[in-house]
C-alpha cells in the first residue's frame, strides 16, 4: 500500500542551524512527491515538488529511490520557517494525494 | 481571483444534525477535493471530483456526500453528524490532476457535540 511516513511530530531548532524534515514513502513505481507547508493563520500551500528540482525559500528536497526518502533540507533555518510541513505522494488507484501526518517545525531565536 | 473559498469558517452541530460545507473556486479548475485534518493524523481525503458531474470516494468517505453540478462548486454534506466528525475540513482544487499544484481553502472548523 502507498504510504508516507514523517517520523517526527515536532522538530525544534535554533535560528541559523541546519534543518532536515524527514519523509519516507512506500510506493511501487516512480513516485511523484511534494512538500506542502502551512504557516500560522495561512492556507496550506505547495512548497516544492521533486520533479522540478528547484529551491524554494532556501529549501531543497532530493528524491532517494534507494532509501525511499524525500527529506526536506535547509542549511540555515529562519524564524519565519516555523510552520507545519506535510510530505505528500501521488498514489492510490485513482492517483490522489496521500499526505503524511506532518511535522511541526519550530525555529527559536 | 478569490481562489478557493469555504463557508462557514466555524460550525457547531449536535449529534444527528445535517449540514453542508460550501466550497467554491474561480480558477476554472477541474479537480476538486475535500480533506479532513485531525491532530496526529495529517490530511485524509474524503471525496474528490475530476470534473462537473464526476465524483468519487477517497480514503474516509463514510458519513459524507458530495456532488459537482458545476465546475465552480463542490459542497460536502454531512448526513447525520457524529462526534467523530469533529475536525477541520479543507477544500482544494487544481487544474486537472492531483499532481498539479493544489490550492487550498482556509478551512472549516467543525465541532459535533
Amino acid at each position: 500500500a502507498q504510504r508516507v511516513t514523517q517520523p517526527e511530530k515536532l522538530l525544534s531548532v535554533f535560528k541559523g542551524a541546519p534543518v532536515e524534515l524527514k519523509c519516507n514513502y512506500s510506493y511501487s513505481g516512480s513516485p511523484e512527491l511534494f512538500w506542502y507547508v502551512q504557516y500560522s493563520r495561512q492556507r496550506l500551500q505547495l512548497l516544492l515538488r521533486h520533479i522540478s528540482r528547484e529551491s524554494i525559500k532556501g529549501f531543497t528536497a532530493d528524491l532517494n529511490k534507494g532509501e525511499t526518502s524525500f527529506h526536506l533540507k535547509k542549511p540555515f533555518a529562519q524564524e519565519e520557517d516555523s510552520a507545519m510541513y506535510y510530505c505528500a505522494l501521488v498514489g492510490g488507484s485513482q492517483g490522489n494525494l496521500i499526505f503524511g501526518k506532518g511535522t511541526k517545525l519550530s525555529v527559536k531565536p | 481571483n478569490a481562489g478557493v473559498t469555504q463557508t462557514p469558517k466555524f460550525q457547531v452541530l449536535k449529534t444527528g444534525q445535517s449540514m453542508t460545507l460550501q466550497c467554491a473556486q474561480d480558477m476554472n479548475h477541474e479537480y476538486m477535493s475535500w480533506y479532513r485534518q485531525d491532530p496526529g493524523m495529517g490530511l485524509r481525503l474524503i471525496h474528490y471530483s475530476v470534473g462537473a458531474g464526476i465524483t468519487d470516494q477517497g480514503e474516509v468517505p463514510n458519513g459524507y456526500n458530495v456532488s459537482r453540478s458545476t465546475t465552480e462548486d463542490f459542497p460536502l454534506r454531512l448526513l447525520s453528524a457524529a462526534p467523530s466528525q469533529t475536525s477541520v475540513y479543507f477544500c482544494a482544487s487544481s487544474g486537472r490532476l492531483a499532481t498539479d499544484t493544489q490550492y487550498f481553502g482556509p478551512g472549516t472548523r467543525l465541532t459535533v457535540l
